[in-house]
């Protein structure tokens, strides 16, 4: 089945640590999106990617870092300079050009002990 | 970074009532998007409105793009218990320039029994 898969769906690191979230996607989309979330909160944009080798910071991207060698995978890392990083990440693809809807995958709750 | 206005921010209604929401943004979208969340999970989209003036409905739901292009709502009829989530609004401006798609700051609804 296409679609975006998120892993792990629960990860426990201790504070100072560097941690890598997994986001695949199999729907041949060209865009990728990470947000976070935060309880009671909206979604934040941490950083999107419109093509393959290239990528953006959105609005909070401090303490993160990204990469985008193949146009399936945008992993995602919180490096130990991300001073709250305890919350619930989300990835997201769409199709390049025109308005288009974005489709999420299930999500990584991220805490830090 | 925006994020987009929501209100309310929670709503806590009898099943078989009616719900409305609408989102506000102070710049124009060219594409409004409707989002339900589960607790734990990704959104799921629900609605896509791509033009001023738009009515669009899916089952239950309906939802409008507003004439400004600054605001949509969306409204939920005779209300079940599985419309209990959190719902987004997310405005694209991709024509413009803007690769970022922007969300809300979500309205939890909660039905009593």
């Amino acid at each position: 089945d296409g679609g975006i898969t998120q892993s792990p769906k629960y990860l426990f690191r201790k504070e100072g640590q560097n941690v890598t979230l997994s986001c695949e996607q199999n729907l041949n989309h060209d865009a990728m999106y990470w947000y976070r979330q935060d309880p009671g909160q909206g979604l934040r944009l941490i950083y999107y990617s419109q093509i393959v080798n290239d990528f953006q910071k959105g609005d909070i991207a401090e303490g993160y870092s990204v990469s985008r060698e193949k146009k399936e995978s945008f992993p995602l890392t919180v490096t130990s300079a991300q001073k709250n990083p305890t919350a619930f990440y989300l990835c997201a693809s769409r199709t390049r050009g025109g308005s288009t809807e974005a489709f999420f995958g299930q999500g990584t709750r991220l805490t830090v002990v | 970074g925006q994020q987009l206005n929501q209100s309310p921010q929670s709503m806590f209604i009898q099943e078989g009532e009616d719900v409305s929401m609408n989102c506000t943004s102070s710049s124009i979208f060219n594409t409004w998007l409707w989002y339900k969340q589960d607790p734990g999970e990704g959104p799921v989209l629900l609605i896509a409105l791509y033009k001023a003036g738009e009515l669009t409905s899916n089952g239950r739901l309906t939802a409008q793009f507003g004439i400004t292009r600054k605001d949509s709502f969306l409204n939920i009829s005779a209300s079940i218990p599985s419309d209990v989530g959190i719902y987004f609004c997310a405005g694209d401006a991709r024509s413009f320039g803007n690769e970022k798609l922007t969300f809300g700051t979500g309205t939890r609804l909660t039905i009593i029994p």
